[in-house]
């Protein structure tokens, strides 16, 4: 079964620092690969995705992922952080199967902005 | 714009009471899904339909249920909730199985 692991659970940056999120991932494949992001008591909102082509995915809100298949990877970036994305990060890997599809989600990583 | 709603926003319901989330959307997907998401963790899936075939996940307790009377509208169903499923209850659309999912803002369910 697949997996995704996102390492850190908690990251602290200073209002226009850079950022990037790890995420990897254990799959035979190469899987479909997205980023959500959620603000406290909302729904999760994409991101960005990647399904194939270009490894260097452009999402919104000024925010990119890189598709590392040597490394299984699928790292978040941003190069000046905003007060507003202080919110919860969600790394996910999604396989098609015989019964259906599977969408597996990372721990999550918890972004605070300080300012 | 085309969207995910979901109704009520906050729930609260008395421990074993029956009690039905909604879900509606207007982009038209063919998969509707329920998740179910506990305070610090990730999405869990309880269920999904494409169209009309109802997809469990094999750890879905039976005490949740969904229906989906038309494209549009989905329902999740908790027949006798317990102080364990109160959760944040999120619902998503996706085109297609292999494509990207879009959620709702989700239902917190409190059970006294």
């Amino acid at each position: 079964a697949q997996s995704v692991t996102q390492p850190d659970i908690h990251i602290t940056v200073s209002e226009g620092a850079s950022l990037e999120l790890r995420c990897n991932y254990s799959y035979g494949a190469t899987p479909y690969l997205f980023w959500y992001v959620q603000s406290p008591g909302q729904g999760l909102q994409l991101l960005l995705k990647y399904f194939s082509g270009d490894t260097l995915v452009q999402g919104i809100k000024g925010f990119e992922a890189e598709f590392k298949r040597s490394q299984s990877s699928f790292n978040l970036r941003k190069p000046s952080v905003h007060w507003s994305d202080a919110a919860e990060y969600f790394c996910a890997v999604g396989i098609l199967t015989g019964g259906g599809n599977k969408l597996t989600f990372g721990t999550g990583t918890q972004l605070k902005v300080e300012l | 714009d085309a969207m995910v709603i979901q109704n009520p926003r906050y729930q609260v319901t008395q421990f074993g009471k029956p009690v039905t989330l909604s879900c509606s959307q207007t982009l038209n997907h063919n998969v509707m899904y329920w998740y179910q998401q506990k305070s610090s963790q990730a999405p869990k899936l309880l269920f999904h339909y494409y169209d009309k075939d109802f997809n469990n996940e094999a750890d879905t307790p039976d005490n949740f249920q969904s229906r989906r009377p038309n494209t549009s509208f989905c329902f999740l169903d908790i027949r006798s909730p317990g102080l364990g499923d109160a959760a944040m209850y999120l619902c998503a659309t996706s085109r297609d199985l292999d494509r990207e999912r879009y959620f709702g803002p989700g239902t917190r369910l409190t059970v006294l």
